[in-house]
Formats: structure tokens, C-alpha cells, sequence
């Protein structure tokens, strides 16, 4: 198992509804990528945090922001929910912009 | 736009025999190809890797091949056994750590 966790595991919203997802890290890492995986799909890159600035951007509308912080942990914030961002979010960090990323277990998200 | 192409669907081997998967990327660009492996819900597994100027990686049961000239790439998985059954991604990278994820290859190994 890697070292990066991810927090809550499970989490439920309705329509609307804003949400944010947290990410440690493996020790070490300096880098965090976020991804959106949807049911039967293969991971989505949504985008990666660098030394605390974006590094790179999917096709994610701006309503699926982040931030990293000094200790390299990352937050992905998602506003106005809507019933298909349901999915597994996961996070993977990595030593260096652009080398092996290692996953986190994700985060399950229930739009309803 | 980036896109990379996974085949098969899904697989199904006896324990002992070979499991092939195959995956062709569109952007020439691209220069790293990592394999996950990812069991029902749990996280994805990075088990092999192959930069852009290795044409060949082997790791015990696990290898991959590069062609950069058709642009694809493919694991092979020799002496399957029951606990390889998962869903396998392939994905390319052109830079900034941007993995395009192919579509999942489930593969099933039959005792």
C-alpha cells in the first residue's frame, strides 16, 4: 500500500450542494494529481498541484477547483454539484512534477 | 485531442496460460506508459512502467513492450494466476504528470 490517504471514504450530497475532498500525500511527494472515475471508466485527470500552484488542467469545468498547502496535502473542491460528478475521486501524488504517480484509495461521491 | 485506446474489453485465461492487453495512444508526444491494476474498490496499483526510450521492461511474471513507431504498447502477464483477476489500465503521459487512462481491460483468471 502507498502512503497517500484520502478523506472522507464515502460521502453523500444532493444537487447543488458544494463538497471538498482532502488528500495527504505520500512522504516525500511534492505533487498532487486528482482524478474523477466514473463507474466501468478508466481515472480522469482533472488537475495537478505543484508546490502549492496549479500545474495542469483537464477538461473540468471551474467549478472543480483546489488548493495544496505548505505540507504538500491538497484539497479538490466541487461547487453547484450536479447528479454526474457521482464517482470515485482519487488523488495520487508523485516526487517530482510528471514521474510514477501513486494513488490514494479515493473517495466515493453520491450525487443525489 | 490525447487518447489512448485499451483492447480487450475484458479477458478471460486458466490459471497457467498468458494474458495479453494492448493499448495505442494517439499523441506522438507522449514518453510514459504506466500499467495500474485495480482490484473491486480499491485503489489503482501502479505495477510496471516504460519510458519512451526503452523498448522492452520485465518485472518477474509482468513485462511490456513498447512501439513508438505504431504508437501502442501492451502488458503481458505470463503464469497467470486467480489473484491477477482485476481490471488493468494502461495510460500515457505527455508531460506535467498528466496520465490519459485507456478504458480498463477486466481479466479473469479461471482456476
Amino acid at each position: 500500500e502507498t502512503g497517500v490517504t484520502q478523506s472522507p471514504t464515502h460521502l453523500i450530497k444532493t444537487r447543488g450542494q458544494q463538497v471538498t475532498l482532502r488528500c495527504s500525500s505520500q512522504s516525500g511527494h511534492n505533487t498532487v494529481s486528482w482524478y474523477q472515475q466514473a463507474l466501468g471508466q478508466g481515472p480522469q485527470f482533472i488537475f495537478q498541484y505543484y508546490r502549492e500552484e496549479e500545474n495542469g488542467r483537464g477538461n473540468f469545468p471551474p467549478r472543480f477547483s483546489g488548493l495544496q498547502f505548505p505540507n504538500y496535502s491538497s484539497e479538490l473542491n466541487v461547487n453547484a454539484l450536479e447528479l454526474d460528478d457521482s464517482a470515485l475521486y482519487l488523488c495520487a501524488s508523485s516526487s517530482i512534477a510528471g514521474e510514477t504517480q501513486y494513488f490514494g484509495p479515493g473517495t466515493r461521491l453520491l450525487v443525489l | 485531442g490525447e487518447n489512448v485506446e485499451q483492447h480487450p474489453s475484458t479477458l478471460s485465461v486458466q490459471e497457467g496460460d498468458s494474458a495479453v492487453i494492448k493499448c495505442t495512444y494517439s499523441d506522438s508526444a507522449s514518453n510514459y506508459f504506466p500499467w495500474y491494476k485495480q482490484e473491486l474498490g480499491k485503489r489503482p496499483q501502479l505495477i510496471i512502467d516504460i519510458r519512451s526510450n526503452v523498448g522492452e521492461k520485465k518485472d518477474q511474471r509482468i513485462a511490456v513492450t513498447l512501439n513508438k513507431t505504431a504508437k501502442h504498447f501492451s502488458l503481458h502477464i505470463t503464469e497467470t494466476q486467480p489473484e491477477d483477476s482485476a481490471v488493468y489500465f494502461c495510460a500515457a503521459s505527455i508531460k506535467l504528470g498528466k496520465l490519459i487512462f485507456g478504458q480498463g481491460t477486466t481479466l479473469q483468471v479461471k482456476p
